[in-house]
């Protein structure tokens, strides 16, 4: 079974911290994704990433990074951990553009707090 | 940003019943338009998805109605269950990038 793997479930950050999120996916996906969710907002794209060592900024980048230095593993870091960045972070993974049914395949998501 | 916009927020419908979701997009040059389904401590799964060249799609009890003219989609969920008991989100896809676009999520409980 195909999987994106995220390290933390659950993760409680000092403000000020740097913090990261890891996610891993054992399917040779090309195109990776961060997206936070919040209650009423939805689902909320913060970086993505079509190949090694190649990002680009979502809709809501200010305060985070991102890191893929190799394929299967996509990192996001919070720079200095603020309270507003309490979240549930999601990382996902997809297949080529042109598969017929295109979709991601998400991780179970990791629930950050910020102290 | 592009946006699409979702209603409701939340839904509750008896068992049997029709649930239906609207969501309304801004851009006609999003050309894929997949809903996803996430149960509590789960990450989002692919349930349905149309493409703007046809109306209507079925899967099981999931229907999708879209409308190219008034840019809207819709999700009906058929004879709905208890374990249809999520939140749906609406999304599409811009035609030259892989990145989607989500909709605000409906918490639909249905009763037993």
């Amino acid at each position: 079974d195909v999987k994106v793997t995220q390290s933390s479930r659950y993760l409680v950050k000092r403000t000020g911290e740097k913090v990261f999120l890891e996610c891993v996916q054992d399917m040779d996906h090309e195109n990776m994704f961060w997206y936070r969710q919040d209650p009423g907002l939805g689902l909320r794209l913060i970086y993505f990433s079509y190949d090694v060592k190649m990002k680009e900024k979502g809709d809501i980048p200010e305060g985070y990074s991102v890191s893929r230095e190799k394929k299967e593993r996509f990192s996001l870091i919070l720079e200095s951990a603020s309270t507003n960045q309490t979240s549930m972070y999601l990382c996902a993974s997809s297949l080529p553009l042109d598969t017929i049914n295109y979709g991601y395949t998400f991780g179970s998501g990791t629930r950050l707090t910020v102290v | 940003q592009q946006q699409v916009k979702q209603s409701p927020q939340s839904l509750i419908v008896q068992k049997g019943g029709i649930p239906i979701i609207n969501c309304a997009y801004e851009n006609t040059a999003f050309d894929y338009f997949p809903w996803y389904q996430q149960f509590p401590g789960k990450g989002p799964a692919l349930l349905i998805a149309i493409r703007p060249d046809v109306s209507e799609k079925k899967e099981g009890r999931f229907t999708i109605s879209f409308n190219k003219s008034a840019k809207q989609f819709s999700l009906h969920i058929m004879d709905s269950q208890p374990g249809d008991s999520a939140t749906y989100f609406c999304s599409h896809r811009s035609g030259n990038t892989g990145k989607l676009i989500f909709g605000q999520g409906t918490t639909l409980q249905v009763k037993p």
